[in-house]
């Protein structure tokens, strides 16, 4: 039972690029939307979140897009560093729901 | 900056022994979680806490685990009869209120043999 579901499992971004991670969801009823970053040997790391009233959110070098009518979010890293390398997770939850449903990440490598 | 802190970090157990997984969530948090990863997959939610019960739990989180707060900072999980496919990283998690942000441990690896 995928309802989240993230196709790339690795990404190689040259330093300084666009770092462009894709997610797609299929539960309707999902409307809170985070990402979450994860290095090895340690616990995921919230980065950034959007509510399904919002098309956009960013913060700093992280912008979300939530495309609600396509079920897709994706994240933006620009510019992309060394550090940003590392699995990417997004996780989606309902209303009245705290369980976050995880997908199944993408590794994001930055080429220096 | 506070932070949710799990031990041990690694614990290896043999098939059928039980095991106690423990977390210090953040202190001003209520609502405590325990999700885990398998190898290679995503991560699994198990089990959300609030008020001193379970408020939900997933179809994994069967009759062999349990989650306590036996006093006012500790939550643990406790499998009874470990299995072969137990083995995973366990992340305990907490969040101040009902929806936002949830704050992670660095997980405890588990290995049944």
């Amino acid at each position: 039972d995928q309802q989240v579901k993230q196709n790339s499992p690795s990404l190689s971004v040259q330093e300084g690029r666009i770092s462009i991670l894709n997610c797609d969801y299929t539960n309707s009823m999902f409307d809170y939307f985070l990402w979450y970053k994860k290095y090895p040997a340690e616990g995921p790391t919230f980065l950034i979140s959007i509510s399904s009233i919002k098309d956009k959110n960013e913060d700093g070098r992280f912008t979300v897009f939530l495309n609600k009518s396509a079920k897709h979010l994706s994240l933006h890293i620009v510019p992309s560093q060394p550090g940003d390398s590392a699995v990417y997770f997004c996780a989606a939850s309902s209303f009245g729901n705290e369980k976050l449903t995880f997908g199944t990440g993408t590794r994001l490598t930055i080429i220096p | 900056e506070p932070e949710v802190t799990q031990t041990p970090s690694h614990q290896v157990t043999q098939m059928g022994q039980e095991v106690i997984l423990r977390c210090v969530p953040i202190s001003n948090h209520l609502y405590f979680y325990w999700y885990r990863q398998i190898l290679g997959q995503k991560v699994e939610f198990l089990v959300s806490f609030y008020n001193n019960e379970i408020s939900e739990k997933s179809e994994i989180f069967d009759d062999q685990f349990s989650v306590e707060r036996p006093d006012g900072s500790n939550f643990t999980l406790k499998i009874r009869s470990t299995k072969l496919e137990d083995s995973a990283m366990y992340f305990c998690a907490s969040r101040e209120g009902f929806t936002g942000e949830l704050f992670f441990g660095e997980g405890s690896r588990l290995t049944v043999l």
